[in-house]
């Protein structure tokens, strides 16, 4: 079962920051927050991943509360391609590699 | 630079035909991932492989198979494809278990 909770939707307008969180208040000392989109009819795409500091690369910013229970995934200046349906999955590294999804959150970049 | 390479993009199959789906790979990478997505559900894993070691999920029916020949192809087997297989199929690697994954655009599977 997904260990993860998300809004089911969200619209953010193109230029402005998106900022989806995730509900993870089960999440255990040895496991990662790892963020994956998908894009409609496509496969899914790694986007970030953290284990308790905040991380940063071209595509997203990762920030992880102190206690690690929730994270946000920030889109900085979303545009129309970051529409999309955004996946928070927790997992440790000795779990096999398998991916768990939830339900996730349709992200509507709107004009 | 097609990184998960799946064919074919789309597969139309009978009810009860046997049906084979590829997926290959020039990342070199040691782990291939085979996933099931339903339409307005996320992925769900059916099984991997980690070089040649095989991993089957608890409840993925055995109506599903997969063969690894080499490291840069694997194959998704549907012995005998049901109206409820009708899906897209995701093939996904990873350099190790536990790293991120890369996936492909995946097969949609429709059964008439």
């Amino acid at each position: 079962d997904a260990k993860t909770t998300q809004p089911p939707s969200m619209d953010c307008a193109e230029g402005r920051a998106a900022n989806l969180p995730c509900n993870h208040s089960t999440i255990s000392g040895n496991e990662y927050v790892y963020w994956y989109r998908q894009i409609h009819s496509q496969g899914p795409q790694y986007i970030i991943h953290g284990l308790k500091n905040n991380e940063t690369n071209e595509m997203a910013s990762l920030i992880i509360t102190e206690d690690r229970k929730s994270s946000t995934l920030i889109l900085p200046h979303a545009t129309l391609r970051d529409t999309a349906v955004y996946y928070c999955i927790v997992r440790g590294y000795n779990q096999g590699g398998k991916l768990i999804f939830g339900q996730g959150t349709e992200l509507s970049v709107k004009p | 630079d097609a990184m998960v390479i799946q064919n074919p993009r789309y597969q139309v199959t009978q009810f009860g035909k046997p049906v084979t789906l590829s997926c290959s790979q020039t990342l070199n990478h040691n782990v291939m991932y085979w996933y099931q997505q339903k339409s307005s559900q996320a992925p769900k894993l059916l099984f991997h492989y980690y070089d040649k070691d095989f991993n089957n999920e608890a409840d993925t029916p055995d109506n599903f198979q997969s063969r690894r020949p080499n490291t840069s192809f694997c194959f998704l087997d549907i012995r005998s494809p049901g109206l409820g297989d009708a899906a897209m199929y995701l093939c996904a690697t990873s350099r190790v278990q536990g790293y991120e994954q890369y996936f492909g655009p995946g097969t949609r599977l429709t059964v008439t």
